[in-house]
């Protein structure tokens, strides 16, 4: 069983705070991680597929940074927004490469006040 | 464009009860099919998922069972609900391995 782990559980920011959390994975055999995006009452979002050592990914404010050789990735939120409030998840498929089985993390939940 | 719907949106059901919730795709042809679930206070996990008509692969060994009758539909039944069948459900779709999956809204189910 793949261990994904985020942290931290949950947030709590201030409008306009940059704010940044981790998800933690096994480093050995890497093949790519998601990253979603989950707000309340509705379905995850995809952000994005790392699959390099050293990937930088941007999207808007919010951009994402994968080191394999440690097995971490950070998700950064810069100038945070009430829109932001939302439970971010990240997801690996097992080591091997299969992505039909993703295993999630639990999130962390980022609650951004006006 | 690509489109994943799921119904019901909510689901209030008595244990002992029989339940059947569907998914189709829209927009897309021969999708990899997945059934997840969210417990209370737990991550998503993995129920089901599909890469063909009739194929199915089980993850956990639940009282659940999948469903693959089309190309574009997934179903989710089960013969008996438990207390511990109660979560959210999402279906999600990909176009192949490797691939970013598309969620559906979700069904909110409560088993009494």
């Amino acid at each position: 069983i793949l261990n994904v782990e985020q942290s931290p559980q949950s947030l709590h920011v201030q409008e306009g705070d940059s704010t940044n959390f981790t998800c933690s994975f096994p480093s050995s055999n890497f093949y790519a991680l998601h990253w979603y995006r989950w707000e309340t009452a509705k379905s995850p979002e995809a952000l994005f597929v790392m699959t390099l050592n050293g990937d930088e990914k941007k999207k808007g404010r919010i951009s994402a940074t994968l080191n394999t050789k440690e097995g971490y990735s950070y998700l950064y939120i810069k100038g945070s927004q009430p829109e932001d409030s939302a439970t971010y998840l990240c997801a690996l498929p097992p080591s091997g490469g299969s992505n039909y089985k993703l295993t999630f993390g639990k999130g962390t939940l980022l609650t951004v006040n006006p | 464009s690509q489109t994943i719907h799921q119904w019901p949106a909510t689901l209030v059901q008595p244990v002992g009860s029989p339940l059947s919730l569907e998914c189709t795709v829209e927009g897309t042809s021969n999708p990899n099919l997945y059934w997840y679930r969210q417990a209370a206070g737990r991550g998503l996990q993995l129920l089901f998922y599909s890469v063909g008509i009739g194929q199915i692969s089980s993850e956990v060994p639940q009282n659940l069972s999948a469903s693959r009758p089309q190309d574009r539909q997934f179903i989710l039944s089960s013969k008996k609900l438990l207390l511990s069948d109660s979560g959210f459900y999402l279906c999600a779709w990909s176009w192949d391995i490797g691939e970013t999956q598309y969620f559906g809204p979700g069904t909110r189910l409560l088993v009494l």
